[in-house]
């Protein structure tokens, strides 16, 4: 149980593009989403913190224009990466919990390449 | 400020024990985690302390002090598949995970 799926994979874009990877709860309701992105051999960076029905909760430095998040129902979330830039290539992970958990469930990952 | 401690780098010999420390400091604590995180991949629980005191799950077990801010994570029988990134996280009093910056853990035959 407590599976997450996000799509795509792996996604390469021309800059000034925009491009939209989903994250899917397929066995649990998350109330909570998260987004992360990971540069090479550095940690986890939490972007925003997304709750079923209501806005996101964006991290200091990150750019909530730029960085679009999407949580509409209880079993996806949406980040949309806008004008994107070579800067933003990055590893994009989704996390989510249901109500009352303390654990998060990672998604497999997005590896984003803008050239 | 908040902060979480582990080394950057570590090595150990296939088939031997290592121990992973974990320091921290944070606004509130409501339980510690490890996280397994092998190259291009996302993390993958390992375990979850909330009490002082030490789980053991197979080869991995997970040690908790709350008075000392500290925790560690044994790895015995190392294995090859063993060699990754060990993220140390503790859940702050906002429910929201502080994650430490990782510990790669080289295994050598």
């Amino acid at each position: 149980g407590a599976v997450v799926s996000q799509h795509p994979s792996r996604v390469i874009c021309k800059s000034g593009t925009s491009v939209k990877i989903e994250c899917r709860s397929l066995d649990f309701q998350a109330t909570t989403m998260f987004w992360y992105r990971q540069f090479p051999k550095q940690s986890l960076m939490l972007m925003a913190t997304s709750n079923e029905g209501s806005k996101a909760t964006y991290e200091q430095g990150v750019e909530k224009d730029k960085f679009l998040i999407n949580h509409a129902s209880l079993t996806l979330s949406t980040l949309t990466v806008t004008s994107a830039h070579p800067e933003d290539s990055s590893f994009y992970i989704c996390s989510a919990k249901g109500q009352g958990d303390y654990e998060q469930y990672f998604g497999p990952g997005t590896r984003l390449t803008v050239t | 400020g908040q902060n979480i401690d582990q080394p950057t780098e570590m090595t150990a010999t296939e088939g031997a024990i290592v121990q992973i420390n974990c320091t921290y400091q944070t606004s509130g604590f409501n339980g510690l985690f490890w996280y397994q995180q092998h190259a291009g991949e996302a993390p993958t629980f390992l375990s979850y302390n909330v009490l002082d005191g030490l789980e053991e799950k197979g080869r991995f077990s997970s040690f908790l002090s709350r008075s000392k801010g500290y925790s560690y994570l044994l790895l015995k029988e190392l294995q090859m598949k063993d060699s990754a990134s060990y993220l140390c996280a503790v859940l702050d009093s906002n429910y929201q995970l502080i994650w430490g910056a990782g510990t790669k853990l080289i295994i050598k035959p």
